[in-house]
């Protein structure tokens, strides 16, 4: 059955620190890994796709790495802001065509000034 | 008026009612999709339009019908809905397929939501 876990359920940091999210799929075959933001009351939207040859993609202070041997993603926040409270949520596609990606529970991250 | 934009955001109904979610991108995308989102739970992928044929039902009950009346418009008909239906309900949307290569890297677009409570 494919999976998505991620790790921690929530987090809570100070504005300025950096922080790492988890991301641990059993999805097969595997083709592309999203972390999308979801904002309070609002849809979720697209940070980085990787696909199985790429290891680390960038978007500004965040950047997404991908293990396709160990089957984990992780997503990195450098300098955090206020504004990057929200859920973070890693879903997971597989190939061969179905329309059914696989979605992680997210995690909740708290910013604090 | 741009992006996906959804309405109500808000609705409250009782199990016995009718009513519809209305769901419009005006990003030229092919595909139209319905998501669940429960607290504390993953969201649930519903519903796939592709150029208005539904080619995707995520063993959804019957209770929640959708229609797609062209690329840019999306409904979801819901009837004698249960409590545990209460969730925020999301449209999304994104280029087609065939156009842009693997479907799978597609980027979907998502609306706001609707905030649903069955009381």
């Amino acid at each position: 059955k494919n999976q998505v876990e991620q790790s921690p359920q929530s987090l809570i940091i100070l504005e300025g620190k950096n922080c790492t999210l988890q991301c641990n799929y059993t999805v097969s075959p595997f083709s592309n890994l999203r972390w999308y933001k979801q904002d309070t009351g609002r849809g979720p939207v697209s940070l980085t796709i990787m696909t199985f040859s790429e290891n680390t993609k960038s978007n500004g202070r965040y950047t997404a790495t991908l293990d396709a041997d160990t089957k984990q993603s992780s997503l990195h926040i450098t300098a955090s802001q206020l504004s990057d409270s929200a859920s973070y949520i890693c879903v997971v596609s597989a190939s061969g065509g179905s329309y059914i990606p696989t979605f992680g529970r997210g995690t909740s991250l708290i910013v604090h000034p | 008026e741009t992006g996906v934009t959804q309405t109500p955001r808000h609705l409250v109904m009782g199990m016995t009612n009718k009513k519809s979610l209305k769901c419009e991108q005006h990003l030229g995308h092919n595909a139209m999709y319905w998501y669940k989102q429960s607290a504390k739970k993953p969201l649930e992928l519903m519903f796939v339009y592709n150029f208005k044929e539904q080619t995707e039902n995520n063993s959804v009950p019957s209770r929640f019908s959708p229609e797609c009346p062209n690329s840019s418009h999306l409904f979801l008909h819901l009837h004698t809905l249960q409590p545990e239906d209460s969730a925020l309900y999301l449209c999304a949307s994104s280029q087609d397929r065939e156009l842009a290569g693997d479907w799978a890297y597609n980027e979907q677009f998502f609306g706001p939501g609707t905030r649903l409570t069955v009381l």
